[in-house]
């Protein structure tokens, strides 16, 4: 049972946009900042975005985060069949005193 | 250039010991909180342990407590963990990330745990 909850898969054609959402409570998502991984499968997770909506240097600015409330999502803009991967939310959790992660988004390019 | 290696995984039975390394390189180590993530192969991660800069502080997850201990040594650039007890659950893929105020910037390449007889 994941802390934070995003939908086990999203999709898209090459061009769209699509959203990936995170869905966590007050004790985390709602009290502190939001993160969000990428991870090709068979390889190491990789920063994608921190505090909520920021982008490590490298990341394209096709990629934006965003925090509402106890939410958080992902956009992913100008789709393209590289960005196939798994995708993770986290987020510190004051309840747990742990770091929560989502059960991750697998995003398949059609 | 930031380098995280791992090693130490393998084949365990279960109540068997194995200790994981994460080789640190690339950064100045000891002024980086570290942590352990796992993951099952084709699940989602799941944070494991933490560790404060001079190692005066540790903090476990709740399935974890009292059967692993994270340890460091800043003169090595190494990181830790201990793992006791170990049971069929614990087979994972055993990541160490470096944090950077709350979230993990770089990630090593991961080592795999097995518990099985």
């Amino acid at each position: 049972q994941s802390v934070l909850t995003q939908p086990p898969s999203a999709s898209g054609t090459p061009g769209q946009r699509v959203t990936i959402s995170c869905s966590g409570s007050r004790s985390n998502i709602g009290s502190n900042t939001a993160f969000w991984y990428r991870q090709i499968p068979g390889t190491a997770p990789k920063l994608l975005i921190y505090d909520n909506s920021q982008r490590p240097s490298g990341v394209p600015d096709r990629f934006s985060g965003s925090k509402s409330g106890t939410s958080a999502s992902l956009t992913i803009s100008g789709l393209r069949s590289e960005d196939e991967a798994d995708y993770y939310c986290a987020a510190w959790d004051d309840s747990l005193s742990d770091v929560g992660f989502g059960g991750g988004t697998k995003l398949t390019v059609l | 250039e930031v380098q995280l290696v791992e090693s130490g995984g393998g084949l365990v039975q279960p109540g068997g010991s194995l200790r994981l390394y994460c080789a640190a390189s690339g950064f100045t180590f000891s002024s980086y909180w570290m942590h352990w993530v796992r993951q099952v192969p084709g699940k989602g991660l799941v944070w494991v342990s933490r560790i404060k800069t001079d190692g005066s502080r540790t903090n476990y997850a709740d399935s974890v407590k009292g059967r692993f201990t994270i340890s460091r040594d800043n003169a090595r650039n190494t990181l830790y963990l201990q793992m006791n007890s170990l049971r069929a659950e614990d087979t994972a893929v055993y990541y160490c990330a470096k944090d950077l105020g709350g979230y993990y910037d770089f990630w090593g390449q991961g080592t795999l745990v097995t518990v099985s007889s």
